[in-house]
């Protein structure tokens, strides 16, 4: 089955302490994105990866970094998490305008 | 960086009724599309528009893309209690992610 995973869904964590969201794709696709939802903020691209060891920041970088060594995996990493990045985290991987995404991870950071 | 404004915010409708919703940019878009999220779900692909002007159904949901190339609206025909939920449009431009907007939030009562 074709689908875009993310683990963890639930996470809760205290202020600095690292965490990394992991986001694996089984379509061999290129392109793949990490977004957060914010209530009445809609989606914001944070990150976005085109290829392999090339990614590119989104409209909300700050705070996190990302990873794309291989083709289906793009994590997520947050190396001093604050109170203010708790939302709800898709990855999507796609090609061209079509993505797919992830079922979300939604983090608490106290 | 660009902005689509989506209205309306929330939906109050009666089972059977007729839904319209749209998105408009001040900037223009070359590819248009329509999400729908599920609650605790990642967004889902309804619609993707490719040409200006274009005409797109699915099912009982049609949607067209601005002979502008900014803004789009979705339609939902005949609404039934599973057509709740949130929905997005998206604009994509060049190789960058996607520009949301921040959701309708649709309700039908019985």
């Amino acid at each position: 089955e074709a689908q875009v995973t993310q683990n963890p869904r639930y996470l809760i964590t205290v202020t600095g302490k690292k965490l990394t969201v992991t986001c694996s794709q089984n379509m061999n696709h290129e392109y793949m994105s990490w977004y957060r939802q914010d209530p009445g903020l809609g989606l914001r691209q944070i990150y976005y990866s085109m290829n392999v060891e090339v990614t590119d920041k989104g409209d909300v970088p700050e705070g996190y970094k990302v990873s794309r060594k291989e083709k289906r995996n793009f994590p997520l990493i947050l190396e001093s998490p604050s109170p203010n990045q708790t939302s709800l985290y898709f990855c999507a991987s796609g090609f061209g305008s079509t993505q797919y995404f992830g079922p979300g991870t939604r983090l608490l950071v106290l | 960086g660009q902005q689509l404004n989506q209205s309306p915010q929330s939906m109050f409708i009666q089972e059977g009724e007729d839904v319209s919703m749209n998105c408009t940019s001040s900037s223009i878009f070359n590819t248009w599309l329509w999400y729908k999220q599920d609650p605790g779900e990642g967004p889902v692909l309804l619609i993707a528009l490719y040409k200006a002007g274009e005409l797109t159904s699915n099912g009982r949901l049609t949607a067209q893309f601005g002979i502008t190339r900014k803004d789009s609206f979705l339609n939902i025909s005949a609404s039934i209690p599973s057509d709740v939920g949130i929905y997005f449009c998206a604009g994509h431009w060049g190789a960058d992610g996607l520009t949301f907007g921040k959701g309708t939030h649709l309700i039908i009562q019985p």
